[in-house]
C-alpha cells in the first residue's frame, strides 16, 4: 500500500535561517506531489506541485522553493526564513486526477 | 475567481442530532468537490468526493450546481464525528485543491 512520510513533525527556526522539509512517498511511482500551507486562522493554500522529476510549478509568489530530485521525493526549502513563513506545511500525493490527494501528517513550523 | 466558503468556524451539536456542514463554491468550470476531515492528532484524510456519490461514516454530500453548494450532512451525529472538516474544490487539473477555511464540528454527549 502507498504511504507518505513527512518530517520533521515540528520545527522551530530563527528568522533568517534556512529551511528544508522533506516528503517521500512509498508504494507508488510517478505520483503528482504537492506542498500546502495552513497559516494560522486561514485555510489550506497550495504552494507547489510537481508532475515529475525536476518539474515544479509555483502557485503563489513567496520566500519558498521546492525541488523534486527523485520520483518520490519532494523537498520544500528556503534560504532565509521570514516570520510570515510560520505555519503548518502539508505534503500530498495523488495518482488519478479525480481521486483527490492523500496528505502527510504535516510539519508545524514556527519562525521566531 | 475560484473560491470555497465554509461560513461556520464552529458547529456544536448534541449526539444524535442531524448535522449539516455548509460549503459554497465559486468556479466557472465544472467543479470537482471533496470533503476532507482531520481528527484530533491525525492527518488530513479524504472523507468523500462528489464524483463517486458515496456515503462514508454516514456522511453524504450532494452537489447543487444551482446553489453552488456541496453541504455535508449526517442524520445522526456521533461523538466520534468531532473533528475539523474542510471542503475543497479542484481547479485546472490534477490535485490543485482550493480549500475552505474549515469547520470544527463538536458533538456533545
Amino acid at each position: 500500500s502507498q504511504t507518505i512520510h513527512q518530517w520533521p513533525a515540528t520545527l522551530v527556526q530563527p528568522v533568517g535561517s534556512p529551511l528544508s522539509l522533506e516528503c517521500t512517498v512509498e508504494g507508488t511511482s510517478n505520483p503528482n506531489l504537492y506542498w500546502y500551507r495552513q497559516a494560522a486562522g486561514r485555510g489550506l493554500q497550495l504552494l507547489f506541485y510537481s508532475v515529475g522529476i525536476g518539474q515544479i510549478s509555483s502557485e503563489v509568489p513567496q520566500n519558498l522553493s521546492a525541488s523534486r530530485p527523485q520520483d518520490r521525493q519532494f523537498i520544500l526549502s528556503s534560504k532565509k526564513l521570514l516570520l510570515s513563513d510560520s505555519g503548518f506545511y502539508l505534503c500530498a500525493w495523488e495518482i488519478t486526477e479525480t481521486q483527490g490527494p492523500f496528505f502527510g501528517s504535516g510539519t508545524q513550523l514556527s519562525v521566531l | 475567481a475560484q473560491r470555497v466558503t465554509q461560513p461556520e468556524k464552529l458547529l456544536s451539536v448534541f449526539k444524535g442530532a442531524p448535522v449539516e456542514l455548509k460549503c459554497n463554491y465559486s468556479y466557472s468550470g465544472s467543479p470537482e468537490l471533496f470533503w476532507y476531515v482531520q481528527y484530533s492528532r491525525q492527518r488530513l484524510q479524504l472523507l468523500l468526493r462528489h464524483i463517486s456519490r458515496e456515503s462514508i461514516k454516514g456522511f453524504t454530500a450532494d452537489l447543487n450546481k444551482g446553489e453552488t453548494s456541496f453541504h455535508l450532512k449526517k442524520p445522526f451525529a456521533q461523538e466520534e464525528d468531532s473533528a475539523m472538516y474542510y471542503c475543497a474544490l479542484v481547479y485546472n487539473q490534477g490535485g490543485k485543491l482550493i480549500f475552505g477555511q474549515g469547520t470544527e464540528l463538536s458533538v456533545k454527549p
